[in-house]
């Protein structure tokens, strides 16, 4: 099983849908958890850490389910600047974090 | 507010012909890592380098070189470039720890090997 793994996509869906990208991991003792967003040819950029509890940000909200070993991103009211490649991100124990690869979500009007 | 400053931004370079690829970040970040990423694809681990005098191989070393003499500079070398080498290449940071801070990202160097 890979370290992370993610649905590459893509995602195709109309403005003002709500769209999920889930990500799993293999590393039971994982603790730190992250989505990044990359736009096309463009450095990955932070989107939101994402805790225990769940985390909410605007129309973001990154949740993390330890049993079953996946986070979740959840997209309310998508908007054309949403389409993006949205990068799933998890600490494997005292190495590196590790970059899934990616899953691309395009945002039609 | 330069964050990660990676230079230059596109490079063509010929097969055999060396180069580095400069990287400085003003954030006192002891941790910086080097990517590459091939069209389409996701980000490889080519080296990182956990404080000043102190680097490791990340995935995908092979064919390249890393030094650490500041905090602020970690410069990749190319020895011997190669086509497989074309890509894009990231430099980036992460403060006190490399398991649990997230990184930030330099914007990138394109690089191309005839």
């Amino acid at each position: 099983r890979k370290e992370v793994e993610q649905d590459p996509g893509p995602f195709n869906v109309p403005e003002g849908a709500t769209v999920a990208f889930n990500c799993t991991y293999s590393n039971s003792a994982s603790q730190s958890f992250f989505w990044y967003r990359q736009d096309c040819r463009k450095e990955p950029k932070l989107l939101m850490s994402v805790y225990s509890s769940g985390n909410e940000d605007g129309r973001f909200t990154a949740q993390l389910n330890r049993a079953s070993q996946y986070i979740s991103l959840l997209i309310r009211d998508s908007k054309l600047s949403d389409s993006a490649t949205y990068l799933c991100v998890v600490n494997s124990g005292n190495t590196p974090l590790v970059f899934g690869k990616g899953t691309r979500l395009s945002v039609i009007a | 507010n330069a964050g990660v400053t990676q230079t230059p931004k596109f490079r063509i370079l010929k097969i055999g012909q060396s180069m580095t690829l400069q990287c400085t970040q003003d954030m006192n970040h002891n941790y910086m890592y080097w990517y590459r990423q091939d069209p389409g694809m996701g980000l490889k681990l080519i080296y990182y380098s956990v404080g000043a005098g102190i680097t490791d191989k990340g995935e995908v070393p092979n064919g390249y070189n890393v030094s650490r003499s500041t905090t602020e500079d970690f410069p990749l070398r190319l020895e011997l470039a190669a086509p497989s080498q074309t890509s894009v290449y990231f430099c980036a940071s992460s403060g006190d720890s490399y398991s649990n801070q997230p990184q930030h990202f330099g914007d990138g160097t394109r690089l191309s090997i005839l």
